[in-house]
């Protein structure tokens, strides 16, 4: 399995309150992702790194930043979170840029926010 | 546009039949096909893929999938289901920007005794 630890597993948090949800590889992969899964809308893509400092939006990113200061992680946060952000996040990463290239996930996130 | 379905939401079968999940998807050019697997409180692992030659591959855990471009579909099958094949089964394409997947919304697997 690809070395990939995400932290919390588990976080209860209050409507206006930041978050930041970390992703930690051991691969030094270049391409690393974050993905919210929820019932009915399957996984949706949040933000994406190709490189340290190098990052950009995914299809639902509004509400939610991201860091890449160090190869191995990638940080996520709500800056003030909403009950609609209640989710199951889930960091990937990839090896090589490339369509032909799979996606390696981790054990997700599973956030409420009260 | 792009997309991926999976036509049938939830399936049961009984441990030892065969299985065939549907994966059909929209895209223009050649597609690179994924199958991912997920059982509860984990994350997704890739159960095989498709990028070019033999149409017919093989994966872990006793899978393979066929790709019929005439019919724009790389369905999922296993002979024989074991008990431990329960999860959800998730289709992706990679297509165009390649660093974007796109998911279909999964296929829940249950297997009755």
């Amino acid at each position: 399995d690809a070395g990939i630890t995400q932290s919390p597993r588990h976080k209860v948090t209050e409507t206006g309150t930041p978050v930041t949800l970390r992703c930690h590889q051991t691969e030094n992969h270049r391409y690393m992702y974050w993905y919210r899964q929820d019932p009915g809308h399957g996984l949706r893509l949040i933000h994406y790194s190709y490189g340290v400092k190098d990052t950009d939006k995914g299809e639902v990113s509004d509400g939610y930043s991201v860091s890449r200061s160090k190869t191995e992680d990638f940080l996520l946060t709500l800056e003030s979170a909403t009950s609609s952000q209640t989710s199951v996040y889930f960091c990937a990463i990839r090896e090589v840029q490339g369509s032909n290239s799979p996606l390696h996930f981790g054990n997700g996130t599973r956030l409420t926010v009260t | 546009a792009q997309s991926v379905t999976q036509p049938d939401i939830h399936i049961t079968v009984s441990e030892g039949a065969s299985l065939e999940l549907r994966c059909n998807y929209s895209y223009g050019a050649t597609p690179y096909l994924f199958w991912y697997v997920q059982s509860p409180g984990q994350g997704l692992q890739l159960l095989l893929k498709y990028f070019s030659g033999d149409t017919l591959v093989q994966g872990i855990k006793g899978f393979e999938a066929e790709f019929k471009r005439s019919q724009s579909s790389f369905n999922l099958r296993k002979p024989s289901v074991h008990w431990s094949d329960a999860a959800e089964y998730f289709c992706a394409v990679g297509a165009g920007n390649n660093r974007k997947l796109i998911w279909g919304l999964g296929t829940s697997l249950a297997v009755n005794p």
